[in-house]
Parts: C-alpha cells; structure tokens; sequence
C-alpha cells in the first residue's frame, strides 16, 4: 500500500518569499497526487491535482506543484508567500491502485512571517 | 454548487448519549467518506461508500460506531454510546474523481 510522507510539520517563511513544501510517495507510480489545503476550523480544499498529463500541475492560489519519478516526489511551491497562505497542507495518493481511498501525509503547518 | 453539507457544525453532548453526524453530498457524486481528525492521531478515514454500499469499513473504531448511506443524497454517522475519546472533528467527503470536503461537525463529549 502506499505510504505518503511530508518532510517538515512545520514550515515558516517570510512574506513574499518562495514556499516549498515537500511530499514523497513510496510505490510505484500512482495514477493521481493531490495538495489539499486547510485553513483554521474549515474542511480540506482541493489546491491541485496530478494525473500524469503533465508533470507540473497549476493549483488555485498560485500554487503548483511538481512530478518528479526519479525522486518519487511531488513537491508544492508558490513563488511569494502571501499571509492568506498561512495554513496546513496536506499531500494525498489512492492507498492502492483503483482504489479510491487516500492516504494523506501528516500535514505540513505553513506559517507567514510578516 | 452548495458543496458537502454537514450539521450539526458543533455538538457537545455527555458521555453515554447517543450521537448522530449528517452529511449531504455534493450531487452527482457516487462516493462518499467519513473521516475523523484530531491533534494526536491526524486524518483518519472511518468509512466509505460506493453507490451508497459500503465499500471498506475497516477504520470504523469499535462497534460504538455505525454508518448509513440510505440513498445518494444522505448519509448518518452514529456513535451510541458517546465517550470523551470520541471528541473530534468528523469530515465527510464526496467524489466523482476527486474528494471535495465538508466544513466538518466539532464534536465535544464531556
């Protein structure tokens, strides 16, 4: 079964900086890798999602995220923190092939530095 | 589009009570997910449905605790009796292709 893994429970950068989030996936190549982002006291929002259509996927918020096989991962960037972006993400992957059941990361908390 | 509904948003109740968590998926959605998140234990799936089937039940906790899909439209999450432990935000979540979330329901149990 796949194993999703965030480096980094917390992350802090300053306002208008680059953010980088990390995921790695740990099987073969799943067929979907979403971002979720939740902001305080709300559900989790779809940010992007691959489907192996192309390796770099744009999100909503300015954020977009890239399909690396050869390092089995599926880093989150934005190029200029906003404070809105302040928030815990999450990385996700079908637990298994067909299956529509995800496994999600352990978060990464994003704070925004002003 | 409305997106997932839930109610209640909020529930505080005592332990040994009986607690009922609704949700309405988005329409035409064909699967449905109740998850349970707290601070020590991170997003947990409990259940889900296909075609208002469940499908894999396997992270339901105990049998304290029952889900129903009577048709495409709603779906109950039961907890009889409620215990302290049980306090944490219930999601559900819809899908076509991907899980679009509820707001979730804040359970307290005292």
């Amino acid at each position: 079964a796949q194993s999703v893994t965030q480096l980094g429970s917390h992350v802090s950068v300053s306002e208008g900086a680059l953010v980088l989030l990390r995921c790695n996936y740990s099987s073969s190549v799943p067929p979907y890798l979403f971002w979720y982002v939740q902001y305080p006291n709300q559900g989790l929002q779809l940010l992007l999602k691959y489907t192996s259509a192309a390796t770099l996927v744009k999100g909503i918020n300015g954020f977009e995220a890239e399909f690396k096989k050869s390092e089995t991962s599926f880093h989150l960037t934005k190029p200029s923190a906003h404070m809105s972006d302040a928030a815990e993400y999450f990385c996700a992957a079908p637990t298994n092939f067909g299956n529509e059941k995800l496994t999600f990361g352990t978060g990464t908390r994003l704070t925004i530095i002003p | 589009d409305a997106g997932v509904i839930q109610s209640p948003r909020h529930e505080v109740t005592e332990m040994g009570q009986e607690v009922t968590l609704r949700c309405k998926p988005i329409s035409g959605h064909n699967s449905l997910f109740w998850y349970r998140q707290t601070m020590m234990r991170g997003l947990e799936l409990l259940i889900y449905f296909n075609n208002n089937v469940p499908i894999d039940d396997s992270g339901m906790p105990e049998d304290r605790f029952s889900a129903k899909m009577p048709n495409a439209s709603f779906s109950t999450l039961k907890i009889q009796p409620s215990e302290p432990r049980d306090s944490a935000v219930y999601f559900c979540a819809s899908s076509l292709y991907e899980q679009y979330f509820g707001p979730g329901t804040r359970l307290t149990v005292l």
